[in-house]
């Protein structure tokens, strides 16, 4: 069974640093894309960043580009995102999400809250 | 940045009756467009990938038409677990993008 088990969110003030975690199973990690798709409270989806399996390809939308890192350990099963200079409106429950061509397998979500 | 208005915003209908969603992209996706089931407090689900191809475990009351910029997800006769918010989404150009939503409501 695949499992995305997303960690890593918590309160943290603006202008703060955060580092999501996810640890995945039931399947071969590194021969799969990865994404984070976040979601504003109340809000809709934001897709916010891939990497591709083996790291070639990295992308990151415009709202986070220079502020957050997206890399991943395939000895570990383990995706992460490095969140800096957090602003309010990063405020948002953050999905691990799997993708082979499209995506389909997504975590319960990490909760990060951006405020003072 | 490919935009994806979806319509309508609420869809308001009854347990067996036929819920048709729409999915316009600002620009042509050919066919890379997918369709998500989100209910409250969970992480939303693949329903079809690739405009008409159903995810594992789908049931064929869900089905997905269209290519190029309009799209629809059409679900024959809805059962009481299928009243949730549904996403469409392009995977044709980055950044990837989502529909605003329609959330499908019990009349």
């Amino acid at each position: 069974e695949v499992q995305l088990v997303d960690s890593g969110g918590g309160l943290v003030q603006p202008g703060g640093s955060l580092r999501l975690s996810c640890t995945a199973s039931g399947f071969t990690f590194s021969s799969f894309g990865m994404n984070w798709v976040r979601q504003a409270p109340g809000k809709g989806l934001e897709w916010v960043s891939f990497i591709s399996s083996g790291s070639n390809t990295i992308q990151y939308a415009d709202s986070v580009k220079g502020r957050f890192t997206i890399s991943r350990d395939d000895a570990k099963n383990s995706l992460y995102l490095h969140m800096n200079n957090l602003r309010a409106e990063d405020t948002a429950v953050y999905y691990c999400v799997r993708e082979r061509g499209h995506i389909d397998y997504w975590g319960q979500g990490t909760l990060v809250t951006v405020s003072s | 940045e490919i935009v994806l208005t979806q319509s309508p915003d609420t869809l308001s209908l009854s347990p067996g009756e036929r819920a048709t969603l729409s999915c316009r992209a600002s620009q042509s996706v050919i066919t890379y467009l997918g369709w998500y089931q989100q209910k409250p407090g969970q992480a939303p689900r693949l329903l079809i990938y690739d405009t008409s191809n159903r995810a594992t475990g789908i049931p064929a009351r869900f089905s997905g038409s269209g290519s190029g910029t309009d799209f629809t997800l059409t679900i024959s006769s809805l059962e009481p677990e299928d009243f949730a918010v549904y996403y469409c989404h392009q995977r044709y150009n980055w950044p990837y993008t989502f529909g605003q939503g329609t959330k499908l409501e019990i009349k």
